[in-house]
């Protein structure tokens, strides 16, 4: 069965930089979670979508933006990025509009120098 | 949603059964007990959930308690690749679109 696809696996940045993530949801999914997973941490969810809406915030810093686009597709774009921001990213999606369960990617794991 | 309590850890020989508890003592009625597991570093993954009565999938069987204030995972036949954290966690799910909140976990060793 199709799984949530992340795009990169592994990303290196310095500093200041900015990091775009992707998401690519299971099909049919209209929902896509972000959650951000720091080293010996449990994920912490960031924020979600519905149909390309923002559906929840959790703890995103504002240097992080993210959006759904029409083909359900998700992007994290991380900017001013800081050495804290080093953690792993998953992404998961569902289908709104039911109680199907949540199912994750594999992840993108970032390092910021 | 309703807290949950997991012991931090635990170990299971390989091949036997792994059975790991779930304390949600404030659970309310319109939630549902899920478990997912975390082999390290990869995403998490969905085990089971159910609502009152006992569910089983080819992964698990979960068992919850009557009174809905406690559920076991059970494992039937541990593996080494069964190594992970599990995670309980009671979700309302008014909508599905609502988020999951990780809590600490059990972190389940298999020994062989």
């Amino acid at each position: 069965a199709a799984g949530v696809i992340q795009s990169p696996r592994h990303l290196i940045k310095e500093k200041r930089e900015t990091a775009t993530l992707k998401c690519y949801p299971i099909p049919r999914h209209d929902t896509v979670y972000w959650y951000q997973q720091g080293p010996g941490q449990d994920p912490q969810f960031l924020i979600s979508f519905y149909e390309k809406m923002q559906s929840d915030k959790g703890s995103i810093p504002d240097r992080f933006s993210a959006q759904q686009f029409s083909d359900y597709h998700s992007e994290l774009n991380m900017s001013s990025l800081e050495l804290g921001d080093s953690a792993l990213y998953f992404c998961a999606s569902s289908l709104g509009d039911s109680q199907e369960t949540q199912y994750f990617g594999p992840g993108t794991r970032l390092l910021v120098l | 949603d309703a807290k949950t309590t997991q012991p931090p850890s635990m170990d299971c020989a390989e091949g036997r059964a792994a059975n790991l508890p779930c304390n949600h003592s404030t659970i309310s009625g319109n939630e549902y007990v899920y478990w997912y597991r975390q082999i390290h570093s990869q995403g998490p993954q969905y085990i089971i959930h159910g609502l009152k009565n006992n569910e089983t999938n080819e992964m698990a069987s979960l068992i919850i308690t009557e009174d809905r204030k406690s559920s076991t995972l059970i494992l039937p036949h541990a593996t080494l690749r069964d190594t992970a954290v599990y995670y309980c966690i009671v979700r309302a799910v008014k909508t599905s679109y609502d988020k999951v909140i990780f809590g600490p976990g059990t972190s389940l060793s298999v020994i062989p």
